[in-house]
């Protein structure tokens, strides 16, 4: 069976700390795809990263970064220096090549605090 | 581009009737998704669509049918609307599988049901 999840319901931080969102995944798939997406309080969903199975390489996108670790089957998000604007919703996701379908974590709410 | 839309973006329902969603997306993608988001239980997946004239179920479909007629329109159908379904509905849409692509997500229905 395919499960995301996301422990972390909520987390509060103040402006300039640095937070890390969990994502672990259950697949039995060797090819797959993971996703980052963020919510913000406009209701959209905005697609921030996606990763294949076989590309281990963290990857940085300014005050963002994404840490890949088959090992532990876990695709962490972190946000640098966060701003208010970084509050969110964001939802980690996965999809296997064989399926049509991807699974969605029940998402963390981020709160930003200036 | 407008992406995806859709209509409408809120509504208010009575317990037994019925109502149509639907769902536009001008970026020519093969793939569409009705999803619904409860609080604490993310994205779960209602219907999806592989290709004009094609539809499935998904992880929730009970209550809910679909009509893919035209390439660019998924309709989503509430035949005797329930309190149960009282959600945000989203709809999404993507290229297809080949070179695994992000979705791409409307504005969101909040549709009540009393």
């Amino acid at each position: 069976a395919q499960k995301v999840t996301q422990a972390q319901t909520e987390i509060s931080v103040v402006e300039k700390e640095d937070v890390t969102l969990d994502c672990v995944y259950e697949t039995r798939d060797t090819t797959y795809y993971l996703f980052w997406y963020k919510q913000p309080p406009s209701g959209e969903l905005v697609f921030l990263i996606r990763r294949n199975s076989f590309d281990e390489q963290n990857e940085i996108s300014g005050r963002y970064s994404w840490n890949f670790q088959k090992s532990t089957s876990s695709f962490n998000f972190t946000i640098t220096a966060s701003q208010v604007v970084d509050s969110a919703v964001y939802f980690c996701a996965l999809f296997n090549t064989g399926g049509f379908k991807t699974i969605f974590g029940a998402g963390t709410r981020l709160f930003v605090k200036a | 581009n407008a992406g995806v839309t859709q209509t409408p973006k809120f509504r208010v329902l009575k317990t037994g009737q019925s109502m149509t969603l639907l769902c536009a997306q001008d970026m020519n993608h093969e793939y569409m998704y009705w999803y619904r988001q409860d609080p604490g239980m993310g994205l779960r997946l209602i219907h999806y669509s592989v290709g004009e004239g094609t539809t499935a179920k998904g992880e929730v479909p009970d209550g809910y049918n679909v009509s893919r007629l035209k390439k660019q329109n998924f309709l989503l159908g509430l035949e005797s609307a329930a309190p149960s379904q009282t959600s945000v509905y989203f709809c999404a849409s993507k290229r297809g599988t080949v070179g695994v692509d992000e979705q791409y997500f409307g504005p969101g229905t909040r549709l009540t049901v009393t």
